[in-house]
């Protein structure tokens, strides 16, 4: 299993284009989550995805759009990229365990705006 | 407003030495703690995860402790490795819809040989 996978790596954007990130996952879990962490700040919600079909604000979407394509595939939009938006972005899908949700990320997406 | 924070931020030690990082939480109602490594370039994995209940919990070389009282937790690092060198994060799920979690800053360890 490749767990969960994210393209790109890297991404540089200047102010005001658009691009999409891409997140799977082959664990057949339900949720989705995509987080941004920022130097010295903990991982913030952006958007999460509780089943296929369904999605959710989270702290931070000012600036972002979401797609649940399909069980496996979760995708965060920019429409017009902002300096603000430069970041790490994680995106992460859990699955139900005794009480909790287990949750497991990808390896990020490092996008920088100029 | 639900917060976690971590200290200290950053911490160098030498390798075989041990090491434990602090976690402070307001997070409520309260569900789990969690223990994440970050190493640099990738994304967290889980260490431990402690309900309610739950006191300590150990994964290898790592033991973690909660009191819920006091709205602690602690990260007890065994015989540092060079592969210890990472970020770890703290972070409490609310025991409310969405499970949501919150995320501490991070403390990052430097294991020096």
């Amino acid at each position: 299993n490749a767990g969960v996978t994210q393209t790109p790596k890297f991404q540089v954007l200047k102010t005001g284009q658009s691009m999409t990130l891409q997140c799977a996952q082959d664990m057949n879990h339900n949720s989705m989550y995509w987080y941004r962490q920022d130097p010295g700040m903990g991982l913030r919600l952006i958007y999460y995805s509780a089943s296929e079909g369904t999605t959710d604000k989270g702290e931070v979407p000012n600036g972002y759009n979401v797609s649940r394509l399909n069980k496996r595939e979760f995708s965060l939009r920019l429409e017009s990229a902002a300096p603000s938006q430069t970041s790490v972005y994680f995106c992460a899908s859990s699955r139900p365990r005794a009480g909790y949700n287990e949750q497991f990320f990808g390896p990020g997406t490092r996008l920088t705006v100029l | 407003k639900n917060q976690v924070e971590q200290s200290p931020q950053s911490l160098i030690i030498l390798e075989g030495k041990n090491c434990t990082l602090q976690c402070n939480y307001t997070v409520s109602p309260f569900s789990n703690l969690r223990w994440y490594k970050q190493d640099t370039g990738r994304g967290p994995v889980s260490l431990t995860i402690m309900t309610f209940s739950e006191n300590t919990k150990s994964n290898g070389r790592y033991t973690a402790t909660l009191d819920a009282d006091t709205k602690q937790s602690s990260l007890h690092i065994t015989a540092s490795q060079l592969s210890d060198s990472a970020s770890y994060i703290c972070v409490v799920s609310a025991g409310n819809a969405g499970n949501m979690l919150t995320f501490g800053g991070g403390t990052r360890l430097m294991v020096k040989p």
